[in-house]
């Protein structure tokens, strides 16, 4: 069973480009969670989506970010107009279910957003 | 909102012996989740154990331990038989049950570093 997959791994990205990262869930998972790591620091949530459904984006910025999670195809985090503030790992972890227990989430190998 | 404190930002070890991670979290639930992640030098987050709050025993797996003090709130990780792969960044994690969302809240992490 493969595990959360990430691509890309490294994304480099001038300033005022846009970066796309995908995320494909583990098998059976259909509940995908995004997570920032700023150098130095934990994990901080960002997003928690179902497909075709956001659930919680209490961690998102207001501007700039956007996550998608459609029917078929991995879950997408979208930044606009990058800034070297976005320079982090971020990463994506799946989980089975929701329904009433709670799940452990299994983490991708994270993508290292840079920007220039 | 839950926060996590991991008052040892590094802690070293001999190999073959014995370290001991601290974490206090901070909610107002009388129900959760638990967990130490490890992430090494690859950075990739992997689960090393999980604890549910209404459980009284500590769970174990392998040579990693908890000793879980619910009224203190306090979750600290042992490392019995210390190994070189052992080497890593080590961060404590909570996540509420039955929650919309179930988001992680991360602790600020422990960089263990184990001598030959």
């Amino acid at each position: 069973n493969a595990g959360v997959m990430q691509n890309p791994r490294h994304l480099v990205r001038r300033r005022g480009q846009e970066a796309r990262l995908r995320c494909s869930p583990m098998k059976g998972h259909s509940h995908v969670y995004w997570y920032r790591q700023l150098p130095e620091e934990g994990l901080k949530f960002m997003v928690y989506l179902q497909k075709e459904n956001i659930i919680d984006e209490s961690g998102m910025p207001k501007e700039r970010f956007s996550a998608e999670f459609p029917k078929e195809g991995p879950s997408i985090l979208r930044i606009q107009q990058v800034v070297r503030g976005d320079s982090a790992a971020y990463f994506c972890a799946s989980s089975p279910r929701l329904a009433g227990n709670t799940d452990t989430q299994y983490f991708g190998p994270g993508t290292r957003l840079t920007v220039l | 909102a839950q926060t996590v404190t991991q008052s040892q930002p590094e802690m070293s070890v001999q190999e073959a012996e014995t370290v001991t991670l601290s974490c206090t979290y901070d909610t107002s639930e009388s129900n959760y989740y638990l967990f130490w992640y490890k992430q090494p030098p690859s950075r990739q987050m992997i689960l090393v154990i999980r604890q549910e709050a209404y459980k009284q025993q500590n769970a174990t797996e392998n040579r990693f331990s908890v000793n879980f003090q619910k009224a203190a709130k306090s979750f600290s990780l042992k490392i019995s038989d210390s190994q070189l792969g052992d080497t890593a960044m080590y961060f404590c994690a909570f996540m509420k049950h039955l929650a919309a969302g179930n988001k992680l809240t991360f602790g600020g992490g422990t960089r263990v570093l184990v001598k030959p």
